[in-house]
């Protein structure tokens, strides 16, 4: 069945680097890939989310590619700070009224 | 707060005792879905309803387990007999579009 490979699994990166956080995923007919952050004890919240017409969003320290030949989709995050430590979760979706298929998430770590 | 809202935020219960979960959708959103997730693990979908209708359940959803949504507005769900396998955080996610909300969860501590 449909699945979503995420990597790496934990991630552990000095304040001010980049953290990239990929995601490849199996069905052809995917066509929405959201990223949540999901702090400890809290709701998975949306940072950002892509669609298959659009080959990269951003939005200030954040940024997704989507690679629809290869099935695979980053999330890029520049100049962490240590509020940016939490799981990230990517995921994707056939259209509304279907299913988040989840990866399994990445732990990230920024340290001062 | 205008997100989506989930009771009880946590229950703990003995083996075999029967539990319900609340979901508070955000207003006027149609679509909402359940998950489970334990712990290291992305949510895994449980069921769907579009407005008052489920549309679709999950393999995961064993006989045990029942969801109602039955005005189309705040939805609940029903483990009978619970087993220690059924310890977990229970999402709820309301939907206008594609995008999802979710809320905080009920985190169920069977004993």
């Amino acid at each position: 069945g449909e699945n979503v490979e995420q990597h790496p699994s934990t991630l552990s990166v000095q304040e001010g680097d980049s953290a990239v956080i990929k995601c490849t995923y199996s069905d052809s007919a995917s066509n929405y890939f959201p990223w949540y952050k999901q702090e400890l004890g809290k709701r998975p919240q949306l940072i950002i989310d892509i669609r298959s017409n659009v080959g990269e969003k951003k939005d200030q320290r954040i940024a997704v590619t989507l690679n629809k030949t290869a099935k695979h989709f980053s999330l890029h995050i520049t100049e962490t700070q240590p509020e940016d430590s939490a799981v990230y979760f990517c995921a994707d979706h056939t259209g509304a009224g279907t299913a988040l298929i989840f990866g399994k998430g990445t732990t990230l770590s920024v340290s001062s | 707060d205008t997100g989506v809202s989930q009771n009880p935020r946590h229950k703990i219960t003995k083996r075999g005792q029967n539990v319900t979960f609340r979901c508070d959708p955000i207003s006027e959103h149609n679509r909402l879905y359940w998950y489970r997730q334990t712990l290291g693990q992305g949510p895994e979908f449980l069921t769907y309803f579009q407005n008052e209708a489920q549309l679709e359940k999950s393999r995961l959803l064993s006989d045990r387990f029942s969801a109602e949504r039955p005005k189309g507005s705040f939805s609940t769900l029903e483990i009978q007999r619970t087993e220690q396998g059924d310890s977990a955080m229970y999402l709820c996610a309301s939907s206008p579009s594609d995008i999802q909300y979710f809320g905080a969860g009920t985190r169920l501590s069977v004993l």
